[in-house]
């Protein structure tokens, strides 16, 4: 079984629509993080969250919000879609506590169409 | 603005030959470097990193180069072998531990 999953694994959405991405990890990490990418452009972060109770913006935030339910669960929302945020969703997960904390792993991610 | 860049969108090398990707970065306070390495439909996979405080590491077929004065570092591949055929992303990360990715860099391998 993979280690970080992704639902759905494609989504095809209408405009000013609500979508959420969710992410879950068996990894038992603490730190978790949602990118996109776009051609071009690479990954671009979006939201991280460092415990539960920490949840900091990332480079591109705006038109996105997030809610980490436990250390294991990170969900992505997208409360109205716009066309522009048409793109592949990545998650990623990495652990402070094996000293490791800037090798990420990521899930396989999320491709969403916004018409 | 990109702080990591990948000049070159894509790298065409035949099979046994050296693979040599290119990075360059702009922030100073950047300590940490990664690679990682992705197939279609599969989300990135850590490949190889190096700590500023070195100039080489080196993991089997890659090797990573890091030159700070130039703020440039390379992934060499010897040999390329056709499951290296895939997108490789260069990535710095600085006291935060938050990752800045350049664009990629598309590996052919042809037979």
């Amino acid at each position: 079984d993979a280690d970080v999953t992704q639902t759905p694994r494609n989504r095809i959405t209408k405009t000013g629509k609500r979508i959420m991405l969710e992410c879950s990890q068996t990894k038992g990490h603490d730190r978790m993080y949602w990118y996109r990418q776009d051609p071009g452009l690479g990954l671009r972060l979006i939201y991280y969250s460092f415990d539960v109770k920490d949840i900091n913006k990332g480079e591109i935030s705006d038109g996105y919000s997030v809610s980490r339910q436990a250390q294991a669960k990170f969900s992505l929302s997208l409360e109205s879609a716009i066309p522009n945020q048409t793109a592949l969703y990545f998650c990623a997960t990495s652990d402070w506590n094996q000293g490791r904390v800037r090798e990420q792993f990521f899930g396989p991610g999320t491709r969403l169409t916004v018409l | 603005d990109q702080q990591v860049k990948q000049n070159s969108p894509s790298l065409s090398v035949q099979e046994g030959r050296i693979s040599i990707l290119n990075c360059d970065y702009t922030n100073s306070m950047f300590d940490y470097f990664l690679w990682y390495k992705k197939y279609p439909a599969e989300g990135p996979t850590f490949l190889i990193s190096i700590s500023s405080i070195k100039d080489k590491n080196e993991d089997g077929r890659f090797t990573v180069f890091l030159n700070k004065s130039a703020k440039h570092l390379s992934l060499h591949i010897v040999p390329s072998q056709p499951g290296d055929s895939a997108v490789y992303f260069c990535a710095a990360s600085a006291g935060d531990y938050k990752l800045s990715f350049g664009a990629g860099t598309t590996v052919t391998v042809r037979a």
